[in-house]
């Protein structure tokens, strides 16, 4: 079935580290990747989307390629802050007969001043 | 201001007690989804629907159903709450393939 894994549940890291949350997924058609940002005390929020093989899409210094090759669509960025503390979750929606929207299971990200 | 709003905010209710946790959207957006959201599992999805008058099941919605009365409107109702129920719930709104925005969530206790 139709599926997104994250394979960090949490991570660490202090400012100004690079990050990188992997995310994988599976699909019986040709899905759009998103990726969702959830502040505390919020509901989650889009980040960026992407809807074909090689898109990148990026926001707030945030960015991931769409990989239709390794069915991939990791989340990186250069240097993170202590305000980007958040959860992350990767998801996806595809028309299988009726669409389907798929969310992963989220990664707690801890930045450390 | 807010286009997806939720009410409660926050609700203790009794074992075996019936709770509804109400959704308001002005996006229009023909979809509506219910969730919830737990420590290591993430957002499952609980019940969704495709506009007034319809509602579907999604991936957990057994002890909940859901009422759709009108395109602004969309229900959560657990006629005998449990524990196990206890949670944070959101509301999100949407069309097909694209994004979904979501409401501010609902934390619910069942004592």
């Amino acid at each position: 079935g139709d599926s997104v894994t994250q394979t960090e549940g949490q991570v660490a890291l202090s400012e100004e580290d690079f990050l990188t949350i992997h995310c994988n997924y599976s699909a019986s058609g040709y899905p759009t990747l998103f990726w969702y940002v959830q502040y505390p005390g919020e509901g989650p929020q889009l980040l960026f989307r992407a809807s074909r093989d090689k898109e990148k899409g990026s926001s707030r210094g945030f960015e991931a390629t769409y990989d239709k090759g390794t069915t991939s669509f990791h989340l990186r960025k250069a240097s993170v802050q202590e305000s980007d503390s958040a959860v992350y979750y990767c998801a996806l929606s595809v028309n299988t007969g009726n669409y389907k929207y798929v969310f992963g299971a989220g990664t707690r990200l801890k930045v450390i001043a | 201001e807010a286009a997806v709003t939720q009410s409660p905010r926050n609700k203790v209710a009794v074992t075996g007690g019936k709770v509804t946790l109400s959704c308001n959207q002005t996006n229009n957006h023909n979809n509506m989804y219910w969730y919830r959201q737990d420590t290591g599992h993430g957002l499952r999805l609980i019940h969704y629907s495709y506009g007034a008058g319809s509602t579907e099941k999604g991936d957990i919605p057994d002890g909940y159903k859901a009422s759709r009365p009108s395109q602004e409107n969309f229900s959560l109702i657990l006629e005998l709450a449990t524990p196990s129920q206890t949670s944070v719930y959101f509301c999100a709104s949407g069309d097909a393939f694209y994004e979904q925005y979501f409401g501010p969530g609902t934390r619910l206790t069942v004592l």
